[in-house]
């Protein structure tokens, strides 16, 4: 079963524009991280967010979390045509030791 | 790159044969993951190995197995292949057990006749 639901499922848009990915959840988390994934290969790490925190940036990507309403998003700003793949949330509940997957949001961004 | 490496890249096995995956962990990291990602979902937890030890399981059958040796690679067992068994399996290491960042090797495809 997948813990974490992305949306949209898809998003199109133009290079320089932003775009934004949200996240819910169904349990109380320890923490929460985004990943990426080109063309099915291997996911690379974008950030993570521990549950007692609210907002974190990195580059370009903005990620917030809520849990009081069980909700994060991902922002990523200016974009560029190389940000195009499927970006992923996985949460990690308390005292867990496995990352519980969303179904993920296909970026694409035209150059 | 992660500097987790997965093999073979691709593999087709017929229904009821057995496969072996392999997957070498970034040097250091005594935790390795491994997810099974069918097409057009997310990837979800097959089990954790910690220090050798199984340390976690999902929801899958026994016949999913794995092992982990001192030299930071590890193999995933499937047997009796089922044509549901096709996807796309990742394996992760980790500097310690638990969940925080992990890290992906670029996967196996394997496809299941």
């Amino acid at each position: 079963s997948q813990q974490g639901e992305e949306d949209p499922q898809a998003l199109s848009i133009q290079e320089g524009e932003n775009a934004t990915m949200n996240c819910s959840y169904k349990t109380s988390i320890n923490n929460l991280q985004w990943y990426r994934q080109n063309s099915g290969r291997g996911l690379v790490h974008l950030i993570l967010i521990r549950s007692n925190e609210r907002e974190k940036h990195s580059g370009r990507l903005r990620v917030t979390l809520d849990t009081s309403k069980k909700s994060s998003s991902l922002l990523i700003t200016a974009s560029r045509a190389a940000d195009t793949a499927s970006y992923f949330c996985a949460t990690v509940q308390n005292a867990g030791n496995m990352l519980t997957f969303g179904g993920g949001t296909r970026l694409m961004v035209k150059p | 790159e992660t500097g987790v490496t997965q093999s073979p890249t691709h593999l087709i096995k017929t229904r009821g044969q057995q496969v072996t995956l392999r997957c070498s962990s970034q040097s250091g990291h005594n935790t390795v993951s491994w997810y099974q990602q069918a097409l057009g979902q997310g990837p979800q937890f097959i089990f954790q190995y910690y220090r050798e030890e199984e340390n976690g399981r999902g929801n899958f059958p026994p016949r999913f197995s794995g092992l982990q040796f001192p030299n930071y690679s590890s193999e995933l067992n499937v047997n009796a292949l089922e044509l549901d068994d096709s996807a796309l399996y990742l394996c992760a290491s980790s500097l310690e057990q638990g969940a925080g960042e992990q890290y992906f090797g670029p996967g196996t495809r394997l496809t299941v006749t």
